[in-house]
């Protein structure tokens, strides 16, 4: 049973429209949700989190909206960029762990055409 | 530089042949993981531990074992391999609190045939 689901196996986007990646999750014990960006032969690095008591963080060209009734999260990206192809996961931590229990979703590879 | 770095990163072996990932950090985290990576489950985790001493199960954890004896490092051991166990493994780090991002190493891939 996945917890945090990633539907949309891949995405392609025009340089310059916005990107949206989705994301849902099924545990309402998670508190804080995370994007991160993977590049081929490179580990996963940090994008942008959101806490589950703001239903929007927005970090330059990145934002991401939280709907907590809907267990639906989503990452904009706009404008999208040849550079911001890769393979974006979103991870979802529940705080009464400590948030040592962290749940990835599948991933979503973006591609952005120039 | 801060880092988290782990050995080896390409690695192929036989079935039964014990073998070690080692993962080690520059940042004086107290919590570290591992998890494997495989085609359409994304990042699963295995192992986690707090602090020195103190590990815990993912929720993958069977065939692996743990130990934290410092704190920078968190060795990963398959003691008896198996082609099940065939994957990238990717070792992380994050210090206390929220939002809980982690430093991942660059993976490890590994074949058991």
């Amino acid at each position: 049973d996945q917890q945090v689901k990633q539907n949309s196996p891949s995405l392609s986007v025009q340089e310059g429209r916005i990107s949206i990646l989705n994301c849902d999750y099924t545990n309402s014990m998670f508190d804080y949700f995370l994007w991160y960006k993977k590049y081929p032969a490179e580990g996963p690095t940090f994008l942008i989190s959101i806490s589950s008591i703001k239903d929007k963080n927005e970090d330059g060209r990145f934002t991401v909206f939280l709907n907590k009734s809907a267990k639906h999260l989503s990452l904009h990206i706009v404008p999208s960029q040849p550079g911001d192809s890769a393979v974006y996961f979103c991870a979802a931590s529940a705080v009464g762990t400590g948030g040592f229990k962290t749940i990835f979703g599948a991933g979503t590879r973006l591609f952005v055409k120039a | 530089e801060a880092q988290v770095t782990q050995n080896p990163r390409y690695l192929i072996t036989v079935t039964g042949k014990k073998l070690t990932v080692t993962c080690s950090q520059n940042m004086n985290h107290e919590y570290m993981s591992w998890y494997r990576q495989d085609p359409g489950l994304g990042l699963r985790q295995i192992y986690y531990s707090m602090n020195v001493e103190v590990t815990d199960k993912g929720d993958v954890p069977e065939g692996y074992k743990v130990s934290r004896k410092e704190k920078r490092n968190f060795p990963l051991i398959l003691e008896s391999p198996s082609p099940n166990q065939t994957s990238l493994y990717f070792c992380a780090s994050r210090g206390q609190g929220p939002p809980y991002e982690q430093y991942f190493g660059p993976g490890t891939r590994l074949t058991v045939t």
